[in-house]
């Protein structure tokens, strides 16, 4: 079993829309949780982070904590063509020990 | 802002030949990372430093070694390229304590 799971989509949304991504993680003991967006060719960017005592938001982008069920989702709100991208989920369950996901790809239609 | 840069954005080396990828940051970050990213696999960790001189191993470290004589550079070292070493580098480095990572531009590797 992979430590951070991600479906790899493609998804799809219309411009404006409510994009919806997860990940699964299987560290309980996981601290916090990471969202970058990786575009073509380019290196991932940080977007957010959570601690695992809750959820954030930042702008048009919520990063969201299911401890039970051990998820994270990335919402992102008023999807722009620009968000156009790779999505890669990550936990650091201690120290320099991070797990990443192989990402989702969204594209925003316009 | 945290800067990170490596030293190329694309190499094409031949099979056998000794690689040196650099990394280097700006934020006086003790830890540093090289990372590689394959499709489908997702970022896979080869080494990492919590300190000069110091390294740990990774998930994947054959075939590699790695050098961090001082603060701000971390080098990933090739000893003897091989095609299944074609690939996407990317360093980061992460301050004491602090909890996110921040990647360099990558380094695409070509090995014929």
């Amino acid at each position: 079993q992979k430590e951070v799971e991600q479906n790899s989509g493609p998804l799809s949304v219309p411009e404006g829309a409510i994009a919806s991504l997860n990940c699964t993680y299987s560290d309980r003991g996981s601290q916090s949780f990471f969202w970058y967006r990786q575009y073509s060719g380019k290196s991932p960017e940080l977007i957010m982070f959570i601690y695992s005592n809750g959820d954030k938001e930042d702008g048009r982008f919520t990063a969201q904590l299911n401890k039970a069920s051990q998820y994270v989702s990335l919402l992102i709100r008023d999807s722009q063509p620009s968000d156009s991208a790779t999505y890669l989920c990550a936990v650091n369950v201690n120290g320099n020990q991070f797990y990443f996901g192989t990402g989702t790809s969204l594209t925003v239609i316009p | 802002d945290v800067k990170v840069t490596q030293s190329s954005r694309y190499l094409v080396k031949r099979t056998g030949e000794k690689v040196f990828l650099e990394c280097v940051q700006d934020m006086d970050h003790e830890n540093m990372f090289w990372y590689r990213q394959d499709p489908g696999l997702g970022l896979r960790l080869i080494y990492f430093s919590y300190d000069v001189k110091m390294k740990e191993k990774g998930d994947i470290p054959e075939g590699y070694s790695v050098s961090r004589e001082k603060k701000e550079r971390f080098s990933l070292i090739l000893e003897s390229a091989s095609t299944n070493q074609t690939s996407m580098y990317l360093c980061a480095s992460r301050g004491q304590g602090l909890p996110t990572q921040y990647f360099g531009p990558g380094t695409r590797l070509l090995v014929l």
